[in-house]
């Protein structure tokens, strides 16, 4: 689905280092969603916003943060990455008026 | 806060035959159940999902049943097909303007001809 963007798709990057990861979507969808995905843990909720002024924590938030820059966009933040935050990650969008979310292709993050 | 279980985690069928997965969630205010497929590589899509004002739900070879005395849900593939290989996510939540998940930990279905 082309409609929700993910940059970058794939990073290596240096335990400590200043990680951001951004999803855009063109879908005007006000609800947007992080999730990280790890081999036999499904996909865990970091952070949602339900509008650009609303941000909440999920499952598992510490370590992370994020910004809702405008509706279209939403970045997760490692703030000094570490290496057990390797992981697939998805960001997710949906309307106000389906419960549907669609996903981002995904970004690929190793911490060395 | 709701949390979700789903088995088995791993699950092979021959083609042609049925495959079950089943969930359970713990948060009785739950009310809407979905169901994620994701494919090698590629990211999860919904395949089918259910409110918990109905029991059942039907989408060709796929169908979802919900129990919310027991709090459990499960999908069933009819027909396999070698296509239909994948993992296979259950999530809980919330229906309507707050909608959050919580998904299960996926069961991986192998189909083989």
């Amino acid at each position: 689905d082309a409609d929700v963007t993910q940059t970058p798709r794939n990073r290596i990057t240096k335990t400590g280092k200043r990680i951001m990861l951004e999803c855009s979507q063109t879908k005007g969808h006000d609800r947007m969603y992080w999730y990280r995905q790890d081999p036999g843990l499904g996909l865990q909720l970091i952070y949602y916003s339900f509008d650009v002024k609303d941000i909440n924590k999920g499952e598992i938030s510490d370590g992370y943060s994020v910004s809702r820059q405008a509706q279209a966009k939403f970045s997760l933040s490692l703030e000094s990455a570490i290496p057990n935050q390797t992981a697939l990650y998805f960001c997710a969008t949906a309307p106000g008026s389906t419960d549907t979310q669609y996903f981002g292709p995904g970004t690929r993050l190793t911490v060395l | 806060g709701e949390n979700v279980e789903q088995h088995p985690s791993t699950l092979s069928v021959q083609e042609g035959d049925s495959a079950v997965i089943k969930c359970t969630y713990s948060d009785s205010a739950s009310n809407y159940f979905p169901w994620y497929k994701q494919e090698l590589g590629k990211r999860p899509q919904l395949i089918i999902d259910i409110r918990s004002n109905v029991g059942e739900k039907k989408d060709q070879r796929i169908a979802v049943t919900l129990n919310k005395t027991a709090k459990h849900f499960s999908l069933h593939i009819t027909e396999t097909q070698p296509e239909d290989s994948a993992v296979y996510f259950c999530a809980a939540g919330l229906s309507g303007g707050y909608n959050k998940l919580i998904f299960g930990a996926g069961t991986r279905l192998a189909v083989h001809p």
